[in-house]
C-alpha cells in the first residue's frame, strides 16, 4: 500500500514562530488530508487536497500538495499555544484503507 | 449529533480475557474502521467496513474480529488478548468510501486498552 513519511517527527518552537512539516510518498497520490490531535485526543480533519499545485489557507494554517502529487506540506504562521499537537498526513490506500503518517509533534512555548 | 460514540474510554485486561469494544455512529455513514495507535507509529488500520454486511481487513488484524450488522455499529473483538495488544484503539467513520472524493474521517474519543 501507499506509504507515506512525515518529517521532522517533532518540533518544538516558541510562540511567534513558523513551523512546517511535510510529508512525502514514492508514489504518485490521488489526494492527501491532513488531521491534528490534541494530546490527549483524537484525530480531527483538518483539509483536503486533490490537484496537482493545490495551495489551501485555513487562517494561519497553509496547505500545499506538489505538483507531482508526491508531497505535501502544512505550514503555520506565527504559532500560538492552540496549535500543539501531533499533525498527520493521510492517503488513501487502493480507496478503501486510509494510510496514516507517523505524524509530527508540535510543541509551542509561550 | 452524538457523532462516533466508543465504549468503554479505559479497560484494564488480563492475558487470554477476551472483550468487545463498542462503536456507534448516528450519521449514517456507510464506511467505519478502527485503528490502534501506539507512541511513534501513528494509526494503524485494523478493519473496516465499507457497508452493513461488509468487512475487511486493514493493516495489523491479527488478533481482532470485526462484525457489520447494522449501519450504525461496528464492533471490535479482541479473541484473547495479549500485552502487546496494549493500546489506544479509534474507530471513526465517513459518509463514503475514502477513494470517492472528500470524505473527513470522523472519530471517536478512543477507549484506552491496558492488557496485563
Amino acid at each position: 500500500g501507499q506509504q507515506v513519511m512525515q518529517i521532522p517527527q517533532y518540533q518544538h518552537v516558541q510562540e511567534g514562530e513558523d513551523f512546517t512539516t511535510y510529508c512525502n510518498s514514492s508514489t504518485t497520490l490521488s489526494n492527501i488530508q491532513w488531521y491534528k490531535q490534541r494530546p490527549g485526543g483524537h484525530p480531527v480533519f483538518l483539509i483536503q487536497l486533490v490537484k496537482s499545485g493545490e495551495v489551501k489557507k485555513q487562517k494561519r494554517l497553509t496547505f500545499q500538495f506538489g505538483e507531482a502529487k508526491k508531497n505535501s506540506s502544512l505550514h503555520i504562521t506565527a504559532t500560538q499555544t492552540t496549535d500543539v499537537g501531533t499533525y498527520f498526513c493521510v492517503v488513501s490506500n487502493s480507496g478503501y484503507a486510509l494510510n496514516f503518517g507517523k505524524g509530527t509533534s508540535l510543541l509551542v512555548t509561550p | 449529533n452524538a457523532g462516533v460514540t466508543q465504549t468503554p474510554k479505559f479497560q484494564v485486561l488480563k492475558t487470554g480475557q477476551s472483550m468487545t469494544l463498542q462503536c456507534a455512529q448516528d450519521m449514517n455513514h456507510e464506511y467505519m474502521s478502527w485503528y490502534r495507535q501506539d507512541p511513534g507509529m501513528g494509526l494503524r488500520l485494523i478493519h473496516y467496513s465499507v457497508g452493513a454486511g461488509i468487512t475487511d481487513q486493514g493493516e495489523v488484524p491479527n488478533g481482532y474480529n470485526v462484525s457489520r450488522s447494522t449501519t450504525e455499529d461496528f464492533p471490535l473483538r479482541l479473541l484473547s488478548a495479549a500485552p502487546s495488544q496494549t493500546s489506544v484503539y479509534f474507530c471513526a467513520s465517513s459518509y463514503s468510501t475514502p477513494g470517492t472524493g472528500n470524505q473527513p474521517q470522523h472519530f471517536g474519543d478512543g477507549t484506552r486498552l491496558s492488557i496485563l
